[in-house]
């Protein structure tokens, strides 16, 4: 079956970094492009970032553009997203999602539990 | 703000049908059949009930379905039970460059 485990979150200081990992197993994670999505305390959705299957392709919501920096490691089932200068705004639980094969299309059918980042002094 | 508006609640008695509306721009829901809804229980990840506007991926109940008119999507669901009970995101492909747009979220209440 198909799982997604995010791991990394935790609580970090404004202007500082933290990486997170998400591990998958159960489909052929070097076949889909992978987003991160992410849900402020009490509040909806909002997608982050997406990679291309080969890494070829990478996209950022304009909150985090030039902020974040996401990767994966087909070789190792994973899939990292680089969350630099950290701002309070920044503070969510972090999904990590699969969507489509041939193209990014926002059909994420699976999701993650979620990772808690906490931005805070 | 959100993207895509949604109403904040909806509430409805065991058996009855409800719909949520989920509305966007010409940028958005009016030019992509790319629409899709996630059911999300409280500290639970967000679950795929309806892509591509109206299709139902495998073990998704046939009381959900899905449709668009113009810059509006819309979920339905039919013979409301207890465990239908929980927030309901609407989200809209939007171009290369905007890619994805989330709407609020609609708390679903059953009476």
């Amino acid at each position: 079956q198909v799982q997604l485990v995010e791991s990394g979150g935790g609580l970090v200081k404004p202007g500082g970094s933290l990486r997170l990992s998400c591990a998958a197993s159960g489909f052929t994670f070097s076949d889909y492009y992978m987003s991160w999505i992410r849900q402020a305390p009490g509040k909806g959705l909002e997608w982050v970032s997406y990679i291309s299957s080969s890494s070829s392709y990478t996209n950022y919501a304009d909150s985090v553009k030039g902020r974040f920096t996401i990767s994966r490691d087909n070789a190792k089932n994973s899939l990292y997203l680089q969350m630099n200068s950290l701002r309070a705004e920044d503070t969510a639980v972090y999904y990590c999602a699969r969507d489509g094969v041939v193209a990014a299309t926002t059909l994420f059918d699976y999701w993650g539990q979620g990772t808690l980042v906490t931005v805070s002094s | 703000q959100s993207a895509l508006t949604q109403p904040a609640s909806v509430s409805g008695s065991p058996g009855q049908s409800i719909t949520i509306s989920c509305t966007g721009t010409s940028s958005d829901v009016g030019s992509y059949n790319l629409v899709s809804w996630y059911q999300q229980h409280p500290g639970k990840a967000p679950k795929l009930m309806i892509y591509e506007v109206s299709k139902r991926p495998s073990g998704v109940s046939n009381r959900f379905s899905g449709s668009k008119s113009g810059n509006t999507a819309s979920l339905t669901i039919s013979g409301l039970q207890a465990e239908d009970e929980a927030d309901y995101y609407c989200c809209s492909y939007a171009g290369s460059s905007t890619f994805g747009v989330f709407g609020g979220g609609t708390k679903l209440t059953v009476l």
